[in-house]
C-alpha cells in the first residue's frame, strides 16, 4: 500500500520567505509527527497530532513554526521568514495511534530537504 | 529524560564479516527501543524494535539486537555484511509513547 508522502521533495528559499511543507500520511494513521534533521544528525522530534488534535508542539524551535491537521489527515509545515538555519530536512511520519502508545511503529516519509539561501 | 547514544559515528566492514553497531540508553523505565536505517535521499526504515516481550529482537535483512538492562545497551548485530546495507542506522527511544528521540547516527561502510 501507499507509504507516508510529503511535498516538495525539495525546496529552496530566500531568507525571509514563507515556506509550506506538505505531508500525505498513510490511509488510517491516527498520529502524525513532524521531525527536522539537519546534517549530519538523527531527527528532531518538532511536534505531534492525533487526528486534528495538536497535543505537542513542544519541539518547534520558534514561534515561526506552525504546524496544522485540520481535517485529521493531511499535514502542514509551515515556516514564516525563513533563517538560514532553518536549512535541514523536515521528515514527517505516521502511525495507528495505537492504545499503548509505546508499542506504536512510526512510519517515516522520504522528507522535504529545505535550503535557505 | 531520555536519551540514546551510540558510540561509533563511523563503522567500516568488509563484505561477508559480522557487523555490531553499538547503542547505550538512558531512561527513568522501561524504555521502547528502536532501531531505523536511512539510505541515501530514501526515508527512515524500521529494522526492529523492542517492547519487552523478549531481550532478543530479530528484525528485517538479518539483523538483530539485545537488550541488556544490566548494561544500558541495545547493540544490533549481523552475522555477515551485505554490500546494500551500507547506510547511516539510528538508536531510537520512545518518550513517553509519542515523540521518538533520536541517537546521532553511525555511518556503515561495506566494503568488497
Amino acid at each position: 500500500g501507499a507509504g507516508v508522502s510529503q511535498s516538495p521533495r525539495y525546496k529552496v528559499a530566500k531568507r525571509g520567505q514563507d515556506v509550506a511543507l506538505r505531508c500525505d500520511p498513510i490511509s488510517g494513521h491516527v498520529s502524525l509527527f513532524w521531525y527536522q534533521q539537519a546534517l549530519g544528525q538523527g531527527p528532531e522530534f518538532l511536534t505531534y497530532f492525533q487526528n486534528e488534535a495538536q497535543l505537542d508542539k513542544s519541539g518547534l524551535p520558534s514561534d515561526r513554526f506552525f504546524a496544522e491537521r485540520p481535517e485529521g489527515s493531511v499535514s502542514t509545515l509551515k515556516i514564516q521568514r525563513t533563517q538560514q538555519e532553518d536549512s535541514a530536512v523536515y521528515l514527517c511520519a505516521s502511525s495507528l495511534g495505537s492504545r499503548d502508545s509505546a508499542l506504536d511503529t512510526q512510519y517515516f516519509g522520504p522528507g522535504t530537504r529545505l535550503t535557505v539561501l | 529524560a531520555q536519551s540514546v547514544t551510540q558510540l561509533d559515528s563511523h563503522v567500516s566492514v568488509s563484505e561477508g564479516t559480522p557487523v555490531l553497531l553499538r547503542c547505550n540508553y538512558s531512561s527513568s523505565y522501561s524504555p521502547s527501543l528502536f532501531w531505523y536505517v536511512q539510505h541515501p535521499n530514501k526515508g527512515l526504515q524500521l529494522l526492529l524494535k523492542y517492547t519487552s516481550a523478549a531481550t532478543l529482537v530479530k528484525g528485517i535483512n538479518g539483523f538483530e539486537a539485545e537488550f541488556k538492562k544490566s548494561e544500558t545497551s541495545f547493540h544490533l548485530t549481523k552475522p555477515s555484511a551485505h554490500m546494500s546495507d551500507a547506510a547511516e542506522y539510528f538508536c531510537v527511544v520512545n518518550q513517553a509513547g509519542t515523540a521518538l528521540i533520536f541517537g546521532k547516527g553511525t555511518t556503515l561502510s561495506v566494503s568488497s
